[in-house]
């Protein structure tokens, strides 16, 4: 089972601000089958990125994807209010798994 | 318009079956490369794949759960159904169901339902 460990926990920026989220594989994840989703308090997630570097149907182009093999960002440009939530990659290989999260807060 | 709904108990007592249905619309699962994953979630904790099945019957599993997991699909319903066997109280969190598009990142969600495993 591949394990993906995400950095910072938390990251509290002001809004304007650029973030940039780190996700890393225990193992290199094929053919870049990594996404990354948002979820804000009691919603379901909604996928941003697939294919470590694609966007989403009506993403804005704030959000942007990279990364190969072991490591991916993701990264958002300027921090808009509705971007504080809490981020999740995913690799979708044969098992599927979730990083644990990272939290986007307020400064 | 794709929509996916989950449904089942809302609480359940240790050692007992857990039976989730995901109802859907605006697709098929008879058209080839379909899928649908259930994931779930605890309180204030991370997401957690639990079981993908196909439009060709093939199933995937969670290996950490896979002994109480079993995915089916009623393809003339619309429907995908869960069960996990051998509740417990650490199983408690919103189960949602998913669909998969885009080689497997899950492009469209259900809203969830809080299943509470209590005596």
């Amino acid at each position: 089972e591949i394990v993906l460990t995400q950095s910072p926990g938390t990251l509290s920026l002001s809004p304007g601000e650029r973030a940039t989220l780190s996700c890393r594989a225990s193992q290199s994840v094929s053919s870049s089958y990594l996404a990354w989703y948002q979820q804000k308090p009691g919603q379901a997630p909604r996928l941003l990125i697939y294919g470590a570097s694609s966007r989403a149907t009506g993403i804005p182009d704030r959000f942007s994807g990279s990364g190969s093999g072991t490591d991916f960002t993701l990264t958002i440009s300027r921090l808009e209010p509705e971007d504080f939530a809490v981020y999740y990659c995913q690799q979708y290989g044969s098992s599927p798994t979730f990083g644990q999260g990272t939290k986007v807060e307020i400064k | 318009q794709i929509t996916l709904k989950e449904s089942g108990p809302t609480l359940v007592k240790p050692t007992q079956t857990l039976t989730l249905t995901c109802t859907f619309s605006g697709f098929s699962l008879s058209t080839s490369g379909v899928g649908v994953g259930w994931i779930r979630q605890p309180p204030g904790k991370a997401l957690e794949w639990l079981a993908l099945i196909y439009w060709d019957d093939d199933k995937r599993y969670s290996p950490s759960l896979k002994s109480r997991l079993t995915i089916t699909k009623d393809t003339s319903k619309n429907q995908v159904v869960l069960t996990m066997t051998n509740m417990d109280p650490v199983d408690t969190a919103t189960y949602y169901c998913a669909l998969p598009l885009r080689g497997g990142a899950f492009d469209y969600w259900g809203q969830g339902t809080l299943v509470t495993v209590s005596s």
